[in-house]
């Protein structure tokens, strides 16, 4: 089972560029979501999909839009990336919104120049 | 918002020394996750407390849920250096308007010299 996969793995963008990070899970888990990791901050929830279906906002949603494509892809993307979007990001899964734990993937690391 | 803080930010220690975490919301809290980030990787689920009081250990590591579910805790006895890494827990507040959203505290790094 691969679990969560991310992809690319690493990105260098120009200012203004557009972007979509893609994930995937293969665990049949109904909710999936993304967080950016920036040194000291944590992780931050941006978008979330608790089912097929749905999205809702999260901590940051701001410069972000996401896609739920089908149970099991949900991607992310920036439309006009800026420096302050430099970041790790990670996809996770789990089997619903409430009481389960969440599988990570092994994320993207993003530079906005 | 909600907000979920973890103290201390960083901790070095000796292997063999015992190293604890703590976690404090500031919202009732429905649930607690912790999960364990190696250097470089990605996080991993440790664990989850539900009940108000709950004690759970895994080997060396012991997981407290406040009575109030305004705070948890992680000890890790007689740390060795495969512990190495960063301890975030991660809260969901009290509401079904708050489904789905798992709030991550800053995270603890811990040290562990041979």
């Amino acid at each position: 089972n691969a679990g969560v996969t991310q992809t690319p793995k690493f990105q260098v963008l120009k200012t203004g560029q557009s972007m979509t990070l893609q994930c995937a899970q293969d665990m049949n888990h109904n909710s999936m979501y993304w967080y950016r990791q920036d040194p000291g901050m944590g992780l931050r929830l941006i978008y979330y999909s608790a089912s097929e279906g749905t999205t809702d906002k999260g901590e940051v949603p701001n410069g972000y839009n996401v896609s739920r494509l089908n149970k099991r892809e949900f991607s992310l993307r920036l439309e006009s990336a800026a420096p302050s979007q430099t970041s790790v990001y990670f996809c996770a899964s789990s089997e619903g919104p409430l009481l389960y734990g969440y599988t990570f993937g092994s994320g993207t690391r993003l530079t906005v120049v | 918002g909600q907000q979920v803080m973890q103290i201390p930010q960083y901790q070095h220690v000796q292997e063999g020394e015992d190293f604890t975490t703590y976690c404090n919301s500031s919202t009732t809290l429905s649930n607690i996750q912790w999960y364990k980030q190696r250097p470089g990787g990605h996080p991993v689920f440790l664990i989850q407390l539900v009940k108000s009081g709950e004690v759970k250990k895994q080997k060396r590591l012991t997981f407290q849920f406040g009575e109030a579910k305004k705070n948890s805790s992680l000890h890790i006895t007689a740390t060795q250096t495969t512990d190495v890494g960063t301890y975030f827990c991660a809260g969901r507040a009290f509401g079904s308007s708050n489904t789905g959203k798992l709030i991550f505290g800053q995270g603890t790094t811990l040290q562990v010299k041979p």
